[in-house]
């Protein structure tokens, strides 16, 4: 079965600090597309940041980047400097080689001022 | 450019009514999707289309129905609602088989009661 894995329901951080958030997943593919998806309270799924399997540079886009770990099926998420409106919802999801987005539970990130 | 536009985006049903959800992209995307997002779980596709006249089920398609006339239209029918249809339901587009990133509606709340 594919499947992704968020283990930390919520987390916290101080405004201005650094914060990861984590993703696993279990898939047989040797071809896929990982994805960071942020749920601010309007509802809106947001695309944050996206990865190829195939390419082995980590991708960041300003402030956030991801540690791509594929020998260890890992995807984590950080956030620097982080900001009142990066307090949201936070969903790893995975494409593994069909139309499927298969999505993780959910991270819920507060940021403290 | 509206992007991904689902209506309505609240809804009550009562049992057993039938209904049809709204999603219409003007990005001339090729690949459309409908996901359903329920509390504590991530989302989960329904049904999803590949090209007009083009569709196949998902991972929970029972109790739904859907066509794609058109490349722009992408409606869910609920065919006799049930309580356990309560959900926030997702459209969801990307421009085609090389390109990765999903562009999502702002959601239908549809409450079953």
């Amino acid at each position: 079965a594919q499947t992704v894995t968020q283990s930390q329901p919520e987390m916290s951080v101080q405004e201005a600090e650094t914060v990861t958030l984590s993703c696993t997943y279990d898939t047989s593919e040797s071809d896929y597309y990982l994805f960071w998806y942020k749920q601010p309270p309007s509802r809106q799924m947001i695309l944050v940041i996206r990865q190829e399997a195939y390419k082995q540079q980590n991708a960041t886009e300003n402030r956030f980047s991801v540690n791509f770990q594929k020998a260890a099926k890992s995807f984590s998420l950080k956030i620097s400097d982080s900001q009142l409106g990066d307090a949201a919802m936070y969903f790893c999801a995975s494409r593994f080689g069909n139309e499927k987005l298969t999505f993780g539970t959910g991270t819920r990130l507060t940021i403290i001022p | 450019n509206a992007g991904v536009t689902q209506t309505p985006k609240f809804q009550v049903l009562k049992t057993g009514q039938s209904m049809t959800l709204q999603c219409a992209q003007d990005m001339n995307h090729e690949y459309m999707s409908w996901y359903r997002q329920d509390p504590g779980m991530g989302l989960r596709l329904i049904h999803y289309s590949v090209g007009a006249g083009i569709t196949d089920q998902g991972e929970v398609p029972n109790g739904y129905n859907v066509s794609r006339s058109t490349t722009e239209d992408f409606p869910l029918r609920l065919l006799s609602a049930a309580p356990s249809q309560t959900s926030v339901y997702f459209c969801a587009s990307r421009p085609g088989p090389q390109t990765h990133g999903y562009t999502f509606g702002s959601g239908t709340r549809l409450t079953v009661v």
